[in-house]
């Protein structure tokens, strides 16, 4: 596809449940971004990969926050155990190098 | 650790006028880049600023960085319709790769 593609658009979670949030970049970009963006503020940076390489994990929550990335394209953020402030839409994002980002859609979770 | 911070957290202007958002780093930045994301969208890509001093314009819009690398402004002249949303600065630190975003400015144009 021409551009970054999330998967789903929209979860709803019953608290405690886990999620899996999917990420596609754009084919050929090495780096790739995971935020987090609460509902009227900037994304939060949650971590970041260079091909399979998690090179920054810094800005992840708490340790029920997992991501990965095992062939260098798809990444998938996993969510255990989710709590209600969990809630927000993660945005995950691609690029070549230290340049421009690319984001995808977003998935919209709500965590009941 | 690193902050970005942006003012006004709001703008509302008519149609015509004039409009402009600050963003201030903590810390000096390798660069910094900005977004637009429109209601219920994704930020979109605008511009990014390298050097010290650099100005870039883009049809309407202008946008500096300064000379210590550590603040930028956005400036837009005119302001039509389709300007509205929510503009993001985002600072890169000066090592890794990890993107600083500021809180938004949301502007508001009214026809």
């Amino acid at each position: 596809g021409a551009g970054v593609s999330q998967s789903p658009r929209y979860k709803v979670a019953k608290r405690g449940q886990d999620v899996a949030l999917r990420c596609d970049p754009i084919s050929g970009h090495v780096s790739l971004f995971w935020y987090q963006q609460a509902l009227g503020q900037g994304p939060e940076f949650l971590t970041y990969f260079q091909n399979e390489a998690q090179l920054d994990k810094s800005g992840l929550p708490s340790d029920r926050f997992f991501a990965e990335r095992p062939e260098g394209s798809v990444s998938t953020l996993k969510i255990q155990r989710t709590q209600q402030e969990d809630s927000a839409v993660y945005l995950c994002a691609s690029s070549l190098v230290r340049g421009e980002q690319y984001f995808g859609p977003g998935t919209r979770l709500t965590v009941t | 650790g690193q902050q970005v911070m942006q003012i006004p957290q709001y703008q509302h202007v008519q149609e015509g006028e004039d409009f402009t958002t600050y963003c201030n780093s903590s810390t000096t930045l390798s660069n910094i880049q900005w977004y637009k994301q429109r209601p219920g969208g994704h930020p979109v890509f605008l511009i990014q600023l390298v050097k010290s001093g650099e100005v870039k314009k883009q049809k309407r819009l202008t946008f500096q960085f300064g000379e210590a690398k550590k603040n930028s402004s956005l400036h837009i002249t005119a302001t039509q319709t389709t300007d509205v949303g929510t503009y993001f600065c985002a600072g890169l630190e000066t090592s890794g790769s990890r993107l600083t975003f500021g809180e938004g400015t949301q502007l508001t144009v009214n026809p």
